[in-house]
């Protein structure tokens, strides 16, 4: 398996301007989470999915940040418009009902300027 | 609200040495305790995971214990080497809300 897959792995954009993030999950896995990781608040949930549907998105930060979950197999961030302190990494993790270990991402470092 | 705290920050030590990274959280209503390593540029990984009703988890040289009385988890590793090196991160499922919450992490460097 080819592990839970997210893109881009870099992203540079400029403040003002519309991102998203990718994550394909590991298949099988009905549980979906999306993590911010920076230096000054350590890894934060932002929100998570169960079969598709968001069961808790209140580490959401604000209303330009957003979530989806179309199938099983995808899932996207987005935040528009972008600012600078969005900078951060930010991970996706999969898990599968009856498994307490989450598997996580790569990462896809975020850089607004 | 629950929070968990990681001690050193960072770590050095020689090749060979066993050491113990700590892990302290504020809230003992906790479904399981997890420890993560992450390796720059790197997700996470699962290293062992302790449910609220067991002492203690051992994987290779890797031995993670849990208190949950007192709020502390330690990861003891034997016998370390330089690819041990990277950040440990604890964390924590609350049994209130289901969420996994991290702590800031020890980094540490094995030197050859």
């Amino acid at each position: 398996d080819a592990g839970v897959i997210q893109s881009p792995r870099h992203e540079v954009t400029e403040m003002g301007q519309e991102v998203t993030l990718r994550c394909k999950p590991i298949s099988g896995h009905n549980s979906l989470f999306w993590y911010r990781q920076t230096m000054m608040r350590g890894l934060e949930l932002l929100i998570y999915f169960n079969n598709n549907v968001p069961i808790d998105d209140s580490g959401m930060p604000e209303d330009r940040f957003s979530a989806k979950m179309p199938n099983a197999s995808f899932s996207t961030l987005k935040i528009q418009p972008s600012e600078p302190r969005d900078s951060a990494v930010y991970f996706c993790a999969s898990r599968t009902t009856g498994s307490e270990t989450q598997y996580f991402g790569p990462g896809t470092r975020l850089l607004v300027l | 609200k629950q929070e968990v705290t990681q001690i050193p920050a960072a770590l050095s030590v020689p090749e060979g040495e066993n050491l113990v990274l700590n892990c302290s959280f504020t809230d003992s209503a906790i479904y399981n305790l997890q420890w993560f390593r992450q390796d720059p540029g790197k997700g996470l990984t699962s290293l062992l995971l302790i449910q609220s009703s067991q002492r203690e988890q051992t994987s290779g040289r890797l031995n993670a214990s849990l208190d949950k009385s007192s709020g502390r988890s330690t990861l003891y590793i034997a016998a370390s080497q330089p690819g041990d090196s990277a950040t440990y991160l604890c964390a924590v499922i609350s049994s209130n809300t289901g969420k996994l919450i991290f702590g800031q992490g020890t980094t540490l460097q094995v030197k050859p």
